[in-house]
């Protein structure tokens, strides 16, 4: 099962940023966050992940607490292009049940113009 | 550099038949997975191969089954097919788990 938790919906205005939140309350030392996205009827698209670091590539920024809790990622400019379900998943990096991606339900952003 | 390829794109088969299912990774790439997607259960892993090892495999009957050659190259078979195998069944690969995976665009499976 998924150990994450995340808003079935959000919407956010083109140009605008999008914030989006995943709990993982459960995660421990090992396990890093990482996020995909699927755009429908595509195949997901890996957009980041990190351990405790605050990370950022050329798609988006990952902000993880200090606590590794929860996390949010941040989509600075939004475009009607990244309109699509975003996964956060929790996995370790090495071994066993570490090979395969849980995903939950995600979260169905809406980029509005 | 060429992405994850899945052949075929779109498969019609009828209850009772089987099917295999073609994935070329991106090159280089050794670890090859497979995940099932469904309106109903959304995304599935069925199952992880890295160099030609099958590492970990997800919670499907035994008529789902996979295999992965030397160059890295999968098929998944499913036999026996059943309506409730109608989905989208993606393929992913990567250098190592370490890494973030690159999803194929998919085989949409129907079964009739």
């Amino acid at each position: 099962d998924a150990k994450t938790t995340q808003p079935p919906s959000m919407d956010c205005a083109e140009g605008r940023a999008a914030n989006l939140p995943c709990n993982h309350s459960t995660i421990s030392g090992n396990e890093y966050v990482y996020w995909y996205r699927q755009i429908h009827s595509q195949g997901p698209q890996y957009i980041i992940h990190g351990l405790k670091n605050n990370e950022t590539n050329e798609m988006a920024s990952l902000i993880i607490t200090e606590d590794r809790k929860s996390s949010t990622l941040i989509l600075p400019h939004a475009t009607l292009r990244d309109t699509a379900v975003y996964y956060c998943i929790v996995r370790g990096n090495s071994g066993g049940s570490n090979y395969k991606l849980t995903f939950g339900k995600g979260t169905l952003l809406t980029v509005n113009p | 550099k060429a992405g994850v390829t899945q052949t075929p794109r779109y498969l019609i088969k009828t209850r009772g038949q089987q099917v295999t299912l073609s994935c070329s990774p991106i090159s280089g790439h050794r670890s090859v997975s497979w995940y099932q997607q469904t309106p109903g259960q959304g995304l599935q892993f069925l199952f992880e191969y890295f160099s030609e090892t099958q590492r970990n495999k997800g919670n499907f009957p035994g008529r789902f089954s996979g295999r992965q050659f030397s160059n890295s190259r999968s098929e998944m078979n499913v036999s026996t097919l059943e309506l409730g195998d109608s989905a989208l069944y993606l393929c992913a690969s990567s250098w190592t788990e370490n890494y973030g995976y690159t999803f194929g665009s998919g085989t949409r499976l129907t079964v009739v």
